[in-house]
């Protein structure tokens, strides 16, 4: 069982916007603003989307967003596109088990 | 452009030694902390870990310590992931990774740059 719990995929056409969630806890994303989110294409290494919850690093799309409200996080992508097909994890800083930081599963999504 | 590159696949027996390794390059390697992240074939992301290569400062995920060593040799930018003596459990894909960092020197929680992945296998 993840860290974080992420649905296994999230599916739109081109144009769409989709909203992937990552649920955790008081000791981690409720506790803290260390929210972060990368992108993986196959074989490819992860990329850095969103990080302190709703910043993007330079070079990435604004229509990547993120945000919180209590336990869960969001990632948005707005104006789907083709190149958007990979899977993305959440990731935020946590206080237990001496960890820095737990993950989720991941979430494929699938442009249609 | 920052970049990380790690070593190539290993293919190893149950009990056998490893080092594997992460180059640096295009920033100030020994100031950025460099965490080893591992991905078991169909399961999670597990942060494994960090070291400040510039002091060696290490932190490791309780799951993991005492089972691996973290170490850098700042003359060749490259940091390093070990093992003394592999577990078929330990097949996996291992990344490093660069800790993000705020504009006023203090380490952040996320990996802005990442390695490409070193595909460890395990087997008998």
């Amino acid at each position: 069982q993840s860290a974080l719990t992420q649905p296994a995929s999230v599916s739109g056409s081109p144009g769409q916007s989709i909203t992937i969630s990552c649920t955790g806890a008081s000791s981690d994303i409720g506790g803290y603003n260390f929210v972060s989110w990368y992108q993986q294409h196959p074989g490819k290494a992860p990329r850095l989307m969103i990080y302190d919850v709703n910043n993007r690093p330079s070079g990435v799309s604004d229509r990547f967003s993120g945000s919180k409200s209590g336990n869960t996080a969001s990632l948005t992508i707005s104006g789907l596109q083709t190149e958007d097909e990979a899977h993305y994890y959440c990731s935020s800083y946590t206080d237990i088990n001496n960890l820095e930081v737990v993950f989720g599963g991941g979430t494929k999504v699938t442009v249609l | 452009e920052v970049q990380l590159v790690q070593s190539g696949a290993e293919v190893k027996k149950p009990g056998e030694s490893l080092k594997i390794a992460c180059k640096g390059s295009e920033y100030g390697f020994s100031s950025y902390w460099i965490g080893w992240v591992r991905r078991v074939p169909g399961k999670d992301l597990e942060w494994m870990g960090i070291i400040y290569p510039g002091d060696s400062d290490t932190r490791y995920s309780p799951s993991f310590q005492g089972h691996v060593t973290f170490s850098v040799d700042k003359s060749v930018s490259t940091a390093y992931l070990q093992w003394s003596s592999l577990k078929a459990s330990d097949t996996a894909i291992y990344y490093c990774a660069r800790r993000g960092m705020t504009i006023f020197g203090v380490a952040e929680y996320f990996y802005d740059f990442w390695g490409q992945g070193t595909l460890v296998t395990v087997s008998s």
